[in-house]
């Protein structure tokens, strides 16, 4: 079955270590987005890739590195520049559409990173 | 002011009734979304829609672009519908990743 992948589901962390987040997708999506969600607030945008090794910034990108050497792959690197790292992180992917906003995401079950 | 806003934020019903979840923006949209996140935090499409209304099983979701209000609708709710339902829309001034979401609206289903 086609879907989106997300490791580790759990992870702790450190002050000061950088991690990394994985996230696989086998349905051919061009697009692939990486969201944070916080107890009370809507999920924001951190990064987002619409082609193979390219990628934009979203909203809340300070502290966070991506990459997207494979179509398949987008992963998320929580680096020591971010203050509040403690969150739960979702990744998603769309297909490529014309019109912005009007796609359907597929999302992963996320991953839930905390700082000791 | 939020530029989604949902009500009510947490909703119990007893098992069976109709439930309706509401959402209201107030920036020009190309689509809004209906989501579920269950509690292990995994999130799934319900709807897309950018006019009129879709129907898929026991759930229903309308939009009327004029007042700039969707509405989700439960019928004969079941414990199982007990999530977290996020309303979001895209804007057409956005980037192509970028929805604007709301807060979500706690449902609980008592048998």
């Amino acid at each position: 079955d086609g879907g989106i992948t997300q490791s580790p589901k759990y992870l702790f962390r450190k002050e000061g270590q950088n991690v990394t987040l994985s996230c696989e997708q086998n349905l051919n999506h061009d697009a692939m987005y990486w969201y944070r969600q916080d107890p009370g607030q809507g999920l924001r945008l951190i990064y987002y890739s619409q082609i193979v090794n390219d990628f934009q910034k979203g909203d809340i990108a300070e502290g966070y590195s991506v990459s997207r050497e494979k179509k398949e792959s987008f992963p998320l690197t929580v680096t020591s520049a971010q203050k509040n790292p403690t969150a739960f992180y979702l990744c998603a992917s769309s297909i490529k559409g014309a019109i912005p906003g009007a796609n359907v995401l597929t999302f992963g079950a996320g991953s839930r990173l905390t700082v000791l | 002011k939020n530029e989604v806003e949902q009500s009510p934020q947490n909703l119990t019903a007893q098992e069976g009734e109709f439930i309706t979840i509401n959402c209201s923006y107030s920036v020009g949209i190309s689509a809004l979304h209906w989501l579920q996140q269950h509690p292990g935090g995994g999130i799934v499409s319900l709807f897309m829609l950018s006019s009129g209304k879709k129907k898929h099983g026991r759930l229903i979701a309308t939009i009327n672009i004029q007042e700039k209000h969707s509405s989700l609708h439960i019928t004969a709710s079941h414990p199982r519908d007990s999530a977290v339902y996020i309303c979001a829309v895209g804007n057409y001034g956005g980037s192509q990743g970028n929805l604007i979401f709301g807060k979500g609206t706690k449902l609980s289903v008592k048998p």
